[in-house]
């Protein structure tokens, strides 16, 4: 079984200030996804970042990076120069090459930027 | 491409009623998976559906229970609705071969009063 953990419930960032989400997970499988999703007020979820277990080097969108640690089984999202379409719900997700689309999903940390 | 839609957006029943949601996934997407979202619970799996069948289920009563049409749309049903399934229900879909990349509708809010 996975499980996915976000110990940090709320957290804010000033605008163009960098903050860093953090998540743990526990799985047994050796080929996995890592995922960070956001969830703004619309409830429309979206993906900001992908991770794949395998790769070592840490993936990377725009303002978006991760800090994957493999035998920590942690991954952490940080977000730079934040802007105030930031402000929503990151989710931290997983999910098992051999359990086709079925992510486990974190409790979520609720993003505040502060003007 | 025209992004995943689901219907109805917002629906309200009495407990004891069954539902059923609707959810159309991006075009050449055969993958659909289903979503539980609460406040106490946060996001739950409930199923994944690839070319008709089911391939996955969470854990979820049999009350809960879906089908995916040859078009790839999928329904999910909830019969003898409690208070405890007032909740938002998401539909993904990806294209199911491995991208493992899963694009959200907009959600079904369900009230169950």
């Amino acid at each position: 079984a996975q499980t996915v953990t976000q110990s940090q419930p709320e957290m804010s960032v000033q605008e163009a200030e960098t903050v860093t989400l953090s998540c743990t997970y526990d799985t047994s499988e050796s080929d996995y996804y890592l995922f960070w999703y956001k969830q703004p007020p619309s409830r429309q979820m979206i993906l900001v970042i992908r991770q794949e277990a395998y790769k070592q080097q840490n993936a990377t969108e725009n303002r978006f990076s991760v800090n994957f640690q493999k035998a920590a089984k942690s991954f952490s999202l940080k977000i730079s120069d934040s802007q105030l379409g930031d402000a929503a719900m990151y989710f931290c997700a997983c999910l098992s090459k051999t359990s086709y689309d079925k992510v486990i999903f974190g409790p979520g940390t609720s993003l505040s930027v502060i003007p | 491409k025209a992004g995943v839609t689901q219907t109805p957006r917002y629906l309200i029943k009495t407990r004891g009623q069954q539902v059923t949601l609707s959810c159309s996934p991006i075009s050449g997407h055969r993958s659909v998976s289903w979503y539980q979202q609460t406040p106490g619970q946060g996001l739950q799996f409930l199923f994944e559906y690839f070319s008709e069948t089911q391939r996955n289920k969470g854990n979820f009563p049999g009350r809960f229970s879906g089908r995916q049409f040859s078009n790839s749309r999928s329904e999910m049903n909830v019969s003898t609705l409690e208070l405890g399934d007032s909740a938002l229900y998401l539909c993904a879909s990806s294209d199911g071969t491995g991208a493992y990349e899963q694009y959200f509708g907009p959600g079904t809010r369900l009230t169950v009063t």
